[in-house]
Parts: C-alpha cells; sequence; structure tokens
C-alpha cells in the first residue's frame, strides 16, 4: 500500500543546531502537509506545499517538496526549546492522507 | 482560526463500560471529520472517516461495532467505544476539514481536537 516513510525517528541536538526530518512517498503526492505535536498535545498545522519543487519558510522552519511531488523535507535553524515536540508529514494521494511516523525533536540538556 | 473541540481530554473506565467521545468544529462546518488513534510514541493511525448524514468508511482492521461513530451533524462527530477493555486504552483524537475545502480537495488542512486520553482499568 501507500506509505511515507519518514526519517530519524529520534534527533538530539543541542539548543543553537539544526534539526531536519525528512520525509519520502512510494507515489506521487498531491500535496503535503506538516504539522508538529507537542508533548501531550494535538498535532498543528504548520505548513502545505503543493507545487513541484517548492520551497516555503516561516521564519526559522524551511519546507520543500521535491520536483517528483514524492519527498519533502522540514528544517530547523537554531533550534530553541520552543521546537520541541514530533513533527509530523502527511502526504494527500487518492484524497487520502497518508501520515508519516513522525520524528521527534528532543534538546540535550 | 478554526478550532475543534473535543470532550472529554480523559477518561478513566471499567472493563465492560462503554464511553463516548464528541468532537465539535465550533467556528465552522465539516462535512468531514476523522478519528485517529494514537499509542504512546507512535504516528496516528486512521481509524475511520466520519461523513455528516452517512455511514463512517472505517480503515481495515478497526471494528465498527466496536468503535460506533455518529456524525449527526455539520459540527459535531462522536465516537463511542462500546465494551472497552484495557487494550483500548489509548489517546483518541479527532480532526474535521472545513466543508468549504470540499470543493478543492487539494487543499484541505486539518485541524485537530486536543485529543482524549482513555484508561481503560
Amino acid at each position: 500500500g501507500q506509505q511515507v516513510m519518514q526519517i530519524p525517528q529520534y534527533q538530539h541536538v543541542q539548543e543553537g543546531e539544526d534539526f531536519t526530518t525528512y520525509c519520502n512517498s512510494s507515489t506521487t503526492l498531491s500535496n503535503i502537509q506538516w504539522y508538529k505535536q507537542r508533548p501531550g498535545g494535538h498535532p498543528v498545522f504548520l505548513i502545505q506545499l503543493v507545487k513541484s519543487g517548492e520551497v516555503k519558510k516561516q521564519k526559522r522552519l524551511t519546507f520543500q517538496f521535491g520536483e517528483a511531488k514524492k519527498n519533502s523535507s522540514l528544517h530547523i535553524t537554531a533550534t530553541q526549546t520552543t521546537d520541541v515536540g514530533t513533527y509530523f508529514c502527511a502526504g494527500l494521494s487518492n484524497y487520502q492522507l497518508i501520515w508519516g511516523a513522525g520524528t521527534k525533536l528532543i534538546i540535550k540538556p | 482560526g478554526a478550532v475543534v473541540s473535543q470532550h472529554p481530554s480523559w477518561v478513566i473506565c471499567k472493563s465492560g463500560t462503554s464511553v463516548k467521545i464528541e468532537c465539535r468544529s465550533l467556528d465552522f462546518q465539516a462535512t468531514t471529520m476523522f478519528w485517529y488513534r494514537q499509542f504512546p510514541k507512535q504516528s496516528l493511525m486512521l481509524m475511520a472517516t466520519s461523513n455528516e448524514g452517512s455511514k463512517a468508511t472505517y480503515e481495515q482492521g478497526v471494528e465498527k461495532d466496536k468503535f460506533l461513530i455518529n456524525h449527526a451533524s455539520l459540527t459535531l462527530s462522536t465516537l463511542t467505544v462500546t465494551s472497552a477493555h484495557p487494550e483500548d486504552s489509548s489517546f483518541y483524537i479527532c480532526s474535521a476539514r472545513p466543508s468549504v475545502w470540499a470543493q478543492v480537495r487539494q487543499h484541505s488542512p486539518l485541524h485537530f481536537g486536543n485529543g482524549t486520553r482513555l484508561t481503560v482499568t
């Protein structure tokens, strides 16, 4: 079946270091959405990418959608404690939203 | 912005009892709502898609007689866990898609409720 692989599962960073999570789909996606879930909370919609090769920025967050519309990445520059949480990608294919497993961002004490 | 209210936020029940969870879209209409289950440190697992005025569509492996879904209005969907057992303990989250996006299916961000943590003893 259709799958969206997301890696890594966890990423430990020092505050101030960068963070990146990657999603790769087995099929071409209509769009890809990114969500953030804080510990104990619910997923919150961050952004949606629709066009091939699209790049969008939200302050320190940069989102990319691959040319083939099968992969995407989220890059956070200079992480802060407020960035802690799990970041999920969700790809839309055949009107179904397929979720990645999530990448948990952990700030080292 | 679009707000989804989910109630209760947590519930403890005894094995064999039923629990109803409500999901309301507060400031928009939602033709479609989704029910997810999330185990600790895992991703969201779609259980079923709830459509206003029609039967819910269940994902493979989800028992429709155990997880009853009712979507009686454009702002309310309910999930009832019937004859709950300890293995049903989990975090249940609903999400809603504003009806206005229904005409443009490619642009459909989801708005999530706060989730319900169910513990069955």
